[in-house]
């Protein structure tokens, strides 16, 4: 089984600062099969990343997806008040097919 | 615009059984493949099925094999979830989804509001 550890748990930043998260697999995966999503309170998750760099139709630039094997990294330029967040980075193609990580908050 | 509304949910006991449906509309219903995804009150996010767009791959989280069946209508563009022997850890928010073909890397492109599955005696 892939497991994916995001961290840190919660990140406690202001608006304009720079947000940096980590998603980390337990082996290696494809670079084209991570994902990243965000989830506001009482809202379904939202696409964000695909293909660990890709942004989802409609998603600002100051999102940005890196990274390749194990580690994989999502980065909010300059927050924005409505970027405070859970966002979760999920897998396809291990076992189980699908994963996600444990989500990162992004809290004021 | 793609829409996936999710109903059926609601209070179940323990041992039950409940039938989740999922409508959609705003793309051709049969090219895509879908998901169903739980999340219990205050967790994580967890896959529980795959259905591919003609029903000839499915597959299913251990959580839920055996006791959960995926399936869907194409003709009425649903897609539905049987879940039977319920659990009080079945308890959650489900989601069904749209899965993005290979140049999305099959990741999880809309997704629907969510219904409330209560499992309580």
């Amino acid at each position: 089984e892939i497991v994916l550890t995001q961290s840190p748990g919660t990140l406690s930043l202001s608006p304009g600062e720079r947000a940096t998260l980590s998603c980390r697999a337990s082996q290696s995966i494809s670079s084209s099969y991570l994902a990243w999503y965000q989830q506001k309170p009482g809202q379904a998750p939202r696409l964000l990343i695909y293909g660990a760099s890709s942004r989802a139709t409609g998603i600002p630039d100051r999102f940005s997806g890196s990274g390749s094997g194990t580690d994989f990294t999502l980065t909010i330029s300059r927050l924005e008040p409505e970027d405070f967040a859970v966002y979760y980075c999920q897998q396809y193609g291990g076992s189980p097919l699908w994963t996600f990580g444990q989500g990162t908050k992004v809290e004021i | 615009e793609v829409q996936l509304v999710e109903s059926g949910g609601g209070l179940v006991k323990p041992g039950g059984s409940l039938r989740l449906s999922c409508a959609a509309s705003g793309f051709t219903f049969s090219s895509y493949s879908l998901i169903w995804v739980r999340q219990a009150p205050g967790k994580g996010l967890e896959w529980l099925s795959s259905i591919s767009g003609s029903s000839n791959y499915i597959y299913y989280a251990d959580s839920v094999k055996g006791r959960f069946t995926i399936s869907r209508d194409n003709a009425k563009n649903s897609l539905y979830l049987q879940m039977n022997s319920l659990r009080a850890e079945d308890t959650a928010v489900y989601y069904c989804a749209r899965v993005g073909g290979d140049s999305y890397g099959y990741c999880f492109e809309n997704w629907g509001q969510g219904t409330l599955v209560t499992v309580s005696s």
